[in-house]
């Protein structure tokens, strides 16, 4: 157990479907993040937010549309998904004023689209 | 452009010794973090390096030298637990982290 809880944690869509991804943490950390993790890849930094305002955008596709509402919560909007956008995306949260930069990850939802 | 490099897998022998070696070239430096990665898990922070040497933990040591690019992270009397996904991260200048494909560790029996 991290403190960093993601749901659902497998989803399976059609490249039509429209579906959310949601991470929550527990850690009382004021910066979140969005990876996209693939296969023998490194992992791939898509978003960041800090203290609930989105700092850094990837040059992410538009079909994935982020969201935090407070500094607890993130969510990852899909729509209109290709094949290659299948995998694991993982949500991490981090504390700002530490040093270290230690992320706290999320177990991942495991993402195919079909 | 930036770049880390680690071998893609490894095999080791329960109770033996392995070291898992990690080179970056980056934009500055400003840490160099080693994350395990259990299968279907979240990844979790084993070490952080900014200083030139050896840290300790328990079983598991990360050594850096910045002058070559260079890190490992040694992880001694092996268990079957051990067997997992090992990323190597290197913070830039910018505090961005970089990250390696993964060093994936089978240990056998």
């Amino acid at each position: 157990e991290t403190g960093v809880t993601q749901t659902p944690r497998h989803l399976v869509m059609g490249m039509t479907n429209k579906k959310s991804l949601k991470c929550e943490q527990h850690l009382g950390h004021n910066a979140m993040y969005w990876y996209k993790q693939s296969a023998k890849k490194p992992l791939e930094l898509m978003f960041v937010y800090s203290l609930e305002e989105r700092v850094e955008n990837n040059s992410v596709p538009s079909r994935f549309s982020p969201e935090c509402p407070n500094s607890s919560h993130l969510f990852l909007h899909l729509h209109t998904l290709q094949p290659e956008d299948s995998a694991l995306y993982l949500c991490a949260s981090s504390q700002v004023s530490d040093n270290t930069g230690e992320l706290f990850f999320g177990e991942g939802s495991r993402l195919t689209v079909l | 452009g930036q770049n880390i490099d680690q071998p893609t897998e490894m095999t080791a022998t329960e109770g033996a010794i392995v070291q898992i070696n990690c080179t970056y070239q980056t934009s500055g430096f400003n840490g160099l973090f080693w994350y395990q990665q259990h299968a279907g898990e979240a990844p979790t922070f084993l070490s952080y390096n900014v200083l030139d040497g050896l840290e300790e933990k328990g079983r598991f040591s990360s050594f850096l030298s910045r002058s070559k690019g260079y890190s490992y992270l040694l992880l001694k009397e092996l268990q079957m637990k051990d067997s997992a996904s090992y990323l190597c991260a290197v913070m830039d200048s910018n505090y961005q982290l970089i990250w390696g494909a993964g060093t994936k560790l089978i240990i056998k029996p």
